[in-house]
Order: C-alpha cells, then structure tokens, then sequence
C-alpha cells in the first residue's frame, strides 16, 4: 500500500525566511504532485513533476524530485504572508487520475 | 479557472438518506475522479471513470456509487449516509493527452447531522 508522509504538518514562518516542506513516499513513482488549499477552497495545482530530477519553479515556490530516494521537496523562499494555506503532495502510481495525498503541511507565514 | 463544475455548493442531510453530487467540466475532459476529504486531513480517493465506466476505486463501500455521461458531467451517489460521510467532495478532471495534470473543482460541503 502506497503511503505519503509529509513533514512538517505545521509551520510557522517569519515573512522574508527561507523553508522547506519534505514529502516521502514509499513506493517508486515518476509522478508526484504538489496542490495549494485555502480553508474552505478546493486544491490549486502548483507543479506536476514527471522525472527524476525534476525541478519546477514559480515565484517563491521552487518543488524538486528525486525518484531514488522517493522523496520530493517544496522550498519557499523569502516566505510573504499570501503564502498561508495548507499544502498537500500527491503520488500517482497508475495513469495520473488516482492520487494518493499526503495529510498536508499547514504554512503560516506571520508578519 | 480550471473549467470544472460542482453543484451543490453546500448540503445538509440526514442520517440514512441518500445524496446525488454533481460534477460537470468543458469538453476534452474523458476521465474524472472523486476525492472525499474530510476535515483536517488529505483527499481520499473514491473511484475514477473514463468513457463511462468504473476504472478503479478506493476503500469506500458500495454505498458510494458513480456515473458518467457521453457529456462528461458525473455524478457521485452516496446511499445510507452516516456521520462520518461529512466531507468536502472533490471532483477532479484530467486533461486528455500526454499531461498529467488533473485540475479540481471547487467541491461540495457535505454536513450529515
């Protein structure tokens, strides 16, 4: 059974620090992907990673894959406070329709 | 804009009734999934169908039940509700072609009382 463990599940940040959100899985994949939510909205796509050695950047938000250590990460840089919200890693094994999620890292960026 | 539907917004019922959520997205959008994601935690997949039929499902019972139109809209069935199926319901379209992306509705609020 495919299992995605984040860590951490609660952050807070200063706005202007650097932070990283760790995502492991433990079963080999060539898909891993990265959703935004906001409380009470539904998930935003950030980056589809399909290789090894993918790395994805927009804005602050930079998410890179290494399939052999099966372990993703997503590096916010000089963190603001619109960055708030919870983010969530999902892992497809099959056809890219069935995702397993990991529980999230709640990311509170404060003033 | 990820041009994926989902109506109702929010529902109430009651304890042993039955739901019908619906999902609907522009055309070229041939496989659609269903996430229950209770509060707190991450989507859990229900099932997924493609040319409107089930293509695989998650550890949900037969109670959650689906389908798929030639339109491409869907429908989950929920049937003998229970507390615990109070969840946000998402409703996921993947892209046709080589992308892997697969874009979410904005979900249905389901509250069982």
């Amino acid at each position: 059974e495919l299992k995605v463990e984040q860590n951490p599940l609660f952050l807070s940040m200063q706005e202007g620090k650097n932070y990283t959100i760790y995502c492991n899985y433990s079963t080999t994949s060539d898909r891993l992907y990265w959703y935004r939510q906001d409380p009470g909205k539904s998930l935003e796509s950030l980056f589809v990673l399909l290789s090894n050695g993918a790395v994805k950047q927009e804005g602050r938000l930079m998410a890179s894959l290494d399939t052999k250590a099966r372990l993703s990460t997503l590096h916010i840089t000089a963190a603001v406070h619109d960055l708030s919200a919870t983010y969530f890693c999902a892992v497809d094994l099959t056809s890219g329709s069935r995702l397993t999620f990991g529980e999230g890292t709640q990311l509170t960026v404060n003033p | 804009e990820t041009g994926v539907t989902q109506s109702p917004t929010h529902l109430i019922k009651t304890r042993g009734q039955q739901v019908t959520l619906r999902c609907s997205s522009q055309s070229g959008h041939n496989t659609v999934s269903w996430y229950q994601q209770a509060l707190g935690q991450g989507p859990q997949f229900i099932f997924q169908y493609y040319r409107e039929e089930e293509n695989g499902r998650g550890n949900f019972p037969p109670r959650f039940s689906g389908l798929q139109f030639p339109n491409y809209s869907s429908e989950l069935n929920v049937n003998a509700l229970e507390l615990d199926d109070s969840a946000l319901y998402l409703c996921a379209r993947r892209m046709t072609g080589e992308s892997y992306e697969q874009y979410f509705g904005p979900g249905t609020r389901l509250t069982v009382t």
